[in-house]
């Protein structure tokens, strides 16, 4: 089945520094991914769809100058987090679907971002 | 706009008797219907889905769904639950035509007992 990786799997830095968040699809091009933010024992949510070769979509109350998404290749999307504060701190899940239907997206590992 | 509800935030069931994960949607038009299961501290696993056919879909681990349309239901069943089965649940729906973007439900956290 389609694979989708992250990296890294964890991540502490200190309040005010940047943090970057890789995703990537191993065996298939996708043209989209989604970028979800998930807070302990609750749902995800959509924070952005990022789109390979032009601007990403944010959903309504994400800061787009604080949650910079760039999807630089058909595998690889990469959500910075700038400026960090402690109230960031969340599991930042993506995911992708393989082209051709299905319909199904496929999600990554995530990564547990702790400002401190 | 689409919309997923799943009234149970907690399901206990004993080992080897049938589990039930509760969903119900709103959306206009012909549901995409999915469940996805995650384990602590990891991503979304997909179990199944509903596009379009028979009601009732066969997913992975022996999961089952069935389709509703009249109750606008889609709930995840499974004859004889594991306690490896423990996780927490996700039912989500995306219109068709729409964008691919999924939204999900609060999730349900079952617990399967020895």
């Amino acid at each position: 089945g389609a694979v989708v990786s992250q990296h890294p799997s964890w991540v502490i830095c200190k309040s005010g520094t940047s943090v970057k968040i890789e995703c990537r699809s191993l065996d298939f091009q996708a043209t989209t991914m989604f970028w979800y933010r998930q807070f302990p024992k609750q749902s995800l949510m959509l924070m952005a769809t990022s789109n390979e070769g032009s601007k990403a979509t944010y959903e309504q109350g994400v800061e787009k100058d604080k949650f910079l998404i760039n999807h630089a290749s058909l595998t690889l999307s990469t959500l910075t987090v700038t400026s960090a504060h402690p109230e960031d701190s969340s599991f930042y899940i993506c995911s992708a679907s393989p082209p051709g239907g299905g319909y199904e997206q496929y999600f990554g590992p995530g990564t547990r971002l702790t400002v401190t | 706009a689409q919309s997923v509800a799943q009234p149970e935030d907690q399901v206990n069931v004993a080992e080897g008797n049938p589990l039930t994960v509760k969903c119900t949607y709103s959306v206009s038009g012909n549901p995409y219907l999915f469940w996805y299961v995650q384990y602590p501290n990891r991503g979304l696993q997909f179990l199944l889905k509903y596009i379009t056919g028979d009601n009732l879909v066969k997913g992975s681990y022996g999961f089952e769904a069935e389709f509703n349309k009249s109750q606008t239901s889609f709930h995840l069943k499974k004859p004889s639950a594991l306690v490896s089965d423990s996780a927490l649940y996700f039912c989500a729906v995306r219109a068709p035509g729409s964008a691919r973007q999924l939204t999900f439900g609060s999730g349900t956290q079952l617990t399967v007992l020895p």
